[in-house]
């Protein structure tokens, strides 16, 4: 099984600012990575896929990045909506998600 | 307009059989894959097994000894059926299209299952 590790856990930013969350995957998984946007009581968001590609409709200030084990997500501008949880997930072998990043406003 | 939602029992007695089914709107299972999905309260995510658009299933490791993943094509409808449940079973249950490009781009509200007696 592919192992994610998601980073931080938990996160306080001001309005305006930019934040990163990281996901080390325990093994390659060559790009096979989508970051997902879940609010209390609601079903998760995508919002990237293929590690670097904004789903439709996704707000440009999201964005991801990386390769082989290591892969971010970045949120420039932060706005009173984006605070959720984002988790990563793998599909290069069957789908494993990281434990989550609880994003708050400061 | 693509549309998934889960449907079965809120409650479930400890060893029972659990049983849910996805019911989809707006796409064709004989071209998408459907995965299930679950979240214990308060925590992360976790997959438990996807029904090909071809029928063939993967399930998880840690849950194939317990779990069935099918499908009604005609009636656009995919079912969860597992065993033998435990209180640690209690989560909300997710189904969730395949994008084809990567990831899962729609997903059910989600029904929220307790297992207890």
């Amino acid at each position: 099984d592919i192992q994610m590790t998601q980073s931080p856990a938990s996160l306080s930013a001001s309005l305006g600012e930019t934040v990163t969350i990281e996901c080390r995957a325990s093994e390659d998984i060559y790009n096979g990575l989508a970051w997902y946007q879940q609010k209390p009581g609601k079903s998760p968001q995508l919002l990237i896929y293929n590690a670097n590609s904004l789903h439709t409709g996704v707000p440009s200030r999201f964005s991801g990045s990386g390769s082989g084990t290591q892969y971010s997500l970045k949120i420039n501008s932060l706005q009173s909506e984006d605070v959720a949880s984002y988790f990563c997930q793998q599909y290069y072998d069957y789908p494993t998600f990281g434990a989550g990043t609880k994003l708050e406003l400061k | 307009q693509v549309q998934l939602k889960e449907s079965g029992p809120g409650l479930v007695q400890p060893s029972q059989t659990l049983s849910l089914t996805c019911t989809v709107a707006g796409f064709s299972l004989t071209s998408y894959n459907v995965h299930w999905v679950r979240q214990p309260p308060g925590k992360g995510l976790e997959w438990m097994g996807v029904i090909w658009n071809t029928g063939g299933t993967r399930y998880n490791s840690a849950l194939k000894s317990r779990l069935s993943i099918s499908k009604d094509t005609s009636k656009s409808q995919v079912f969860l059926k597992m065993n033998s449940l435990q209180t640690e079973d209690t989560a909300t249950y997710y189904c969730a299209r395949d994008s084809q490009l990567g990831g899962f781009d729609y997903w059910g509200q989600g029904v929220m299952v307790t297992v207890s007696s």
